[in-house]
């Protein structure tokens, strides 16, 4: 099975700042993958398909990057509503996987 | 509107069985793969099995192969995964999605059902 590798774990930041975090896949994956936006009590949500297409009605702050085996997904402007878990997940091969996630907490 | 809503979750003895429900609406349900996820409490998200559209092609997550069974009734537009020998790791809220396909741009989840596994 591809194992998905997040760093870092957590990310302490402020609003305004720049989030950069980043999935390592165990197998070439191509561009097949995807992040997942999760709050609390709520589903995950769409962030970034095929490593670098926002999803519809995802903003423009909202950036993916890679191919293969190192990819990021990278916020340049942190807005309060997106402090959260996000997860990498690869569409690749069966079984998929996810990465463990990465929280975006704030400083 | 695409709605996903889930059903059947509750608490289960360890060895129990449970069938869970996912009742689709807004979409054309036979063109679609369909998806269960999970998030045991605390935890990150766990594929645990898909299910493409004509049934065709049928995949678990080693986790669950040989316990959980994914099924569609296409008629009913529903999904199900009847779980048995459950175990206490099984505990987590279970999700059901839409597949994200070619040319599409946004996947769907539902809000999730809770399934507890104690004594």
């Amino acid at each position: 099975e591809i194992v998905l590798t997040q760093s870092p774990a957590t990310l302490s930041l402020s609003p305004g700042e720049s989030a950069t975090l980043s999935c390592r896949a165990s197998q070439n994956v191509y561009s097949h993958l995807v992040w997942y936006q999760q709050k609390p009590g709520q589903p995950p949500r769409l962030l970034i398909y095929d490593a670098s297409i926002r999803a519809t009605d995802i903003p423009a702050r909202f950036s993916g990057s890679g191919s293969g085996t190192d990819f990021t997904l990278t916020i340049s402007s942190l807005e309060p509503e997106d402090f959260a878990v996000y997860y990498c997940h690869q569409r690749s091969k069966w079984p998929r996987t996810f990465g463990q996630g990465t929280k975006v907490e704030i400083k | 509107e695409v709605q996903l809503v889930e059903s059947g979750g509750g608490l289960v003895k360890p060895g129990g069985s449970l069938r869970l429900s996912c009742a689709a609406s807004g979409f054309i349900f036979t063109t679609y793969t369909m998806n269960w996820v999970r998030q045991a409490p605390g935890k990150g998200l766990e594929w645990v099995s898909s299910i493409s559209s004509s049934t065709e092609y049928i995949y678990y997550a080693d986790s669950v192969k040989g316990r959980f069974t994914i099924s569609r009734d296409n008629a009913k537009n529903s999904l199900f995964l009847q779980m048995h020998s459950l175990r206490a790791d099984d505990t987590a809220v279970y999700y059901c999605s839409r597949d994200l396909r070619v040319g599409a741009t946004r996947d769907y989840w539902g809000q999730g059902a809770l399934v507890t596994v104690s004594s």
